[in-house]
């Protein structure tokens, strides 16, 4: 089995700007969860889809959105861009039926703001 | 305030011996832990992980073990090798509670690095 993919790999944007990431779960995978890594925070929960909902939310500002179609690729958008949004974004997809499951993670997206 | 933590950021082995990477956690709700490897430019590799109904579980190399009453577990690699080398990170989750096993609170990790 193909495991999680993202794209791109890296990004560089610009203060203000907008970005749109990019995650294709396993297959048969149904739940996508997004997680942003800095060096000061470590990783952190961004939120989770399953089934094209948003089932689950961090600690983030509102310009962190994200969505998920029907064939369970998910993409992640952030508006406004602020230099602390330089960061390692990595998905992880799960069967999504509920209790002991594991999430496998893809190789992430490092976006650097400038 | 970090939920999780593993207060050793780094641990230094020689190959053969015993790896113990220790991590802490503070939210009683926790039921669900797991460890995870990851090297540089690449995501999170998931290893093993325990329920908090048990208190061992081993995958070959690798047993996690788990103390609730001190909120505490531990991987232990035995043997190391020179390729587990790499950053471990403890993650936990509270689905029991009424939480979610899809958002894992991480520990800031441990740099492993098993010496020739």
């Amino acid at each position: 089995k193909a495991g999680v993919t993202q794209t791109p790999r890296y990004l560089i944007k610009t203060r203000g700007q907008q970005v749109t990431l990019s995650c294709s779960p396993i297959s048969g995978h149904r739940s996508v969860s997004w997680y942003q890594q800095t060096p000061g925070q470590g990783l952190q929960f961004l939120f989770e889809y399953f089934s094209e909902t948003q089932r689950n939310k961090g600690n983030f500002p509102g310009r962190f959105s994200g969505r998920q179609f029907s064939n369970s690729r998910s993409e992640m958008n952030v508006s406004t861009l602020e230099l602390g949004d330089s960061a390692l974004y990595l998905c992880a997809s799960s069967v999504g039926s509920g209790s002991g499951e594991t999430q496998y993670f893809g190789p992430g997206t490092r976006l650097l703001v400038l | 305030d970090q939920q999780v933590k593993q207060n050793s950021p780094s641990l230094s082995v020689q190959e053969g011996r015993i790896s113990i990477l220790n991590c802490d956690y503070t939210n009683s709700m926790f039921d669900y832990f797991l460890w995870y490897k990851k090297y540089p430019a690449e995501g999170p590799t998931f290893l093993i992980s325990i329920s908090s109904i048990k208190d061992k579980n081993e995958d070959g190399r690798f047993t996690v073990f788990l103390n609730k009453s001190a909120k505490h577990l531990s991987l232990h690699i035995v043997p190391s090798q020179p390729g587990d080398s790499a950053v471990y990170f403890c993650a936990a989750s509270a689905l029991r509670s009424g939480g979610s096993n899809y958002k894992l609170t991480f520990g800031k990790g441990t740099l492993l690095t098993v010496n020739p």
